[in-house]
This record gives structure tokens, C-alpha cells and sequence, in this order.
């Protein structure tokens, strides 16, 4: 299976700035074939359930605010938000679909500083 | 506006079985994979089990052989047959819509609010 490991496993930033997450798969998520990596993102804020924010590893969902942007490639993402909001407090997860079975990071807590 | 209703959620003894629904609206299920996501009390995510468009399930090595995913598209809704439960079952089970790449490259852009089924003695 691949192990997707998250840094920091939380994070306080200041309203304004910009808060980075990382996402470290096990083995490379990218694919040779269709040179695109198989990661998304995920928010899950207080007492919801999760909802989709990125896939394609960079490829925003319908909806998504522009602040929200997905990078990297291979082993190494990076989940950046590039001017917090309030509402942008919560659990933020990574998850591989390149094998099965799907995996998810641990989660980074976001809050506000 | 898509939406997926979970129920059956509850406490169950181990060993015992529960089967959980999931009624969808504002979409066509029958042309949507659709799967389970879970997570334990405090925890994080854990896949399950997606159904596809045709007769294909797949399942997490954690599950396979216990949990059934099922669907009935005429009623728009997706079964979760969990039977041999022990208590590291214990989480709020989510039923997700699926999108698919490939053979068996699944992630989830919808999800419901989930229910929570408890396995304790």
C-alpha cells in the first residue's frame, strides 16, 4: 500500500497569509503514461464531512475559491492557500489513487493564529 | 443540487451485522460509481469499497470478505451489507460518489453527512 505522510500534522497562520501543506507519498503517484499524478485534496471543517478541493494534483474543483492551489510531483505536494480565511479552518487530507487501495495522509490541522 | 442521505447506522454487538443505506438525489446513481469511506471516532479516512457502473465491487483488504456493496438504481440507493463486526469498526461510515480513472483509480467528489455505527459488548 502506499503510505501518504502529511507535514506539519497541524499549522496556525495568521489571517492574510499564506498557509502551505505537504502531502509525501511512499512511492511516486505519477504516472509514465499519462504523465499526470493521481492525488487529490480534500477539506473537512468542524462536524462536516469531507468535500473535494483538488484533484489531478493540481486541477481545482468546480467551485473552489482561486486561493486554493495544488502543486508537485512524483513523491512531493504541496496544498497552498495563498491569503487565509476564517472559513479556511479545518482538517485538510491527501489522497493517492494511482494503486489500491486508495489511501489518505493523516490530516493537517489548520487554525487560525 | 447532489446530495447522498446515509442511514442505518447504530450500535451493534461483534460479531454482528448492520446494513447501511444510501439514498441519493440530484444526480443519476446508475451512471455514477459510488462508494463507502469511513472514519473512526477522531481519526482519519479509510477507503472502503466502490461499486461501478456495471457489476464491479472492490474492497479494502480490511473489509473484504465482511462488508457487500450494493446498489438498487431504480430506488437510487447503495447498500452497505457489514456483517462480522469487530469493534475497530467503530467509525461514521460515509457514502461517497465516485469518480473513476481507469481500472481502479477512484476519488470522491461527493459526500454524504455519514452515520455513525458503533461495535461495542
Amino acid at each position: 500500500d502506499i503510505v501518504m505522510t502529511q507535514s506539519p500534522d497541524s499549522l496556525a497562520v495568521s489571517l492574510g497569509e499564506r498557509a502551505t501543506i505537504n502531502c509525501k507519498p511512499s512511492q511516486s503517484v505519477l504516472s509514465s503514461t499519462n504523465n499526470r499524478n493521481y492525488l487529490a485534496w480534500y477539506q473537512q471543517k468542524p462536524g462536516q464531512p469531507p468535500s473535494l478541493l483538488i484533484y489531478w494534483a493540481s486541477t481545482r474543483e468546480s467551485g473552489v475559491p482561486d486561493r486554493f492551489s495544488g502543486g508537485g510531483s512524483g513523491t512531493d505536494f504541496t496544498l497552498t492557500i495563498s491569503s487565509l480565511q476564517a472559513e479556511d479552518v479545518a482538517v485538510y487530507y491527501c489522497q493517492q489513487y494511482y494503486s489500491a487501495p486508495m489511501t489518505f495522509g493523516q490530516g493537517t490541522r489548520l487554525e487560525i493564529k | 443540487e447532489v446530495q447522498m442521505v446515509e442511514s442505518g447506522g447504530g450500535l451493534v454487538r461483534p460479531g454482528g451485522s448492520l446494513r447501511l443505506s444510501c439514498t441519493a438525489s440530484g444526480f443519476t446513481v446508475s451512471s455514477n460509481y459510488m462508494g463507502w469511506v469511513r472514519q473512526a471516532p477522531g481519526k482519519g479516512l479509510e477507503w472502503l469499497s466502490v461499486s461501478s457502473t456495471g457489476d464491479y465491487t472492490y474492497y479494502a483488504d480490511s473489509v473484504k470478505g465482511r462488508f457487500t456493496i450494493s446498489r438498487d438504481n431504480s430506488r437510487r440507493t447503495v447498500y452497505y451489507q457489514m456483517s462480522s463486526l469487530k469493534t475497530e469498526d467503530t467509525a461514521v461510515y460515509y457514502c461517497v460518489r465516485v469518480r473513476a480513472y481507469g481500472s481502479e483509480s477512484f476519488w470522491f467528489d461527493y459526500w454524504g453527512q455519514g452515520t455513525l455505527v458503533t461495535v461495542s459488548s
